[in-house]
């Protein structure tokens, strides 16, 4: 069975960091690429970054370029997501999701909130 | 970023309706197109993809239809767990773009 379990969210204040991890199983994690999307309170499902297997290929939204790093341990079976200089309106849950050109695969998500 | 328009944002209906919910994309994304329905609190689930296949487990009464830039979900038959919310994405492009929602509740 897929399971992709989210973790390190919680409170931050402004312009701090907070490290996500997601650990995957039931599938050959290295073969795919992987996915954060997030949703603010109460909003829409907003596309964060996505990494390839070999982490070659890698891209962001606008919004969160220069201040989040996606990155992966295929041996661990593990993706991050590293947020750095963290704003209000990056309050969310963050889902990590398996990308089989759709997210076919979504964790439970992860709430960050970012609040002086 | 190719925009994803969807219409209504919310849909009153009862059960034994059948509902159509339109997604439309900025530009062509040929049949790259996925739905998705998320409950309160609970991750989206994937419903069907490249915009008509059905993904697997999920009931025949929804289905979807369209290519380029203008989509529908339909679901034949509402069911009391079909209230939910219903997105669109687009996987076309590298961002892969989803459309803002639309809440289908009980009438």
């Amino acid at each position: 069975e897929v399971q992709l379990v989210e973790s390190g969210g919680g409170l931050v204040k402004p312009g701090g960091s907070l490290r996500l991890s997601c650990a995957a199983s039931g599938f050959t994690f290295s073969s795919y690429t992987m996915n954060w999307v997030r949703q603010a309170p109460g909003k829409g499902l907003e596309w964060v970054s996505s990494i390839h297997p070999s982490p070659r290929y890698i891209y962001y939204a606008d919004s969160v370029r220069g201040r989040f790093t996606i990155s992966r341990d295929n041996a661990q079976n593990s993706l991050f997501l590293q947020m750095n200089s963290l704003r209000a309106e990056d309050t969310a849950v963050y889902y990590c999701a398996r990308q089989d050109g759709d997210f076919d695969y979504w964790g439970q998500g992860t709430l960050v909130t970012v609040s002086s | 970023d190719i925009q994803m328009t969807q219409s209504p944002s919310t849909l009153s209906a009862s059960v034994g309706d059948r509902v159509t919910i339109t997604c439309r994309a900025s530009q062509s994304v040929s049949n790259w197109l996925a739905w998705y329905q998320q409950k309160p609190g609970t991750a989206p689930k994937l419903l069907i993809y490249e915009a008509s296949t059905l993904e697997s487990g999920v009931p025949s009464r929804f289905s979807g239809s369209g290519s380029g830039t203008e989509f529908t979900l339909t679901i034949n038959s509402l069911q009391p767990d079909d209230f939910a919310i219903y997105f669109c994405q687009q996987y076309s492009a590298i961002s892969r773009t989803f459309g803002q929602g639309t809440k289908v509740e009980i009438k």
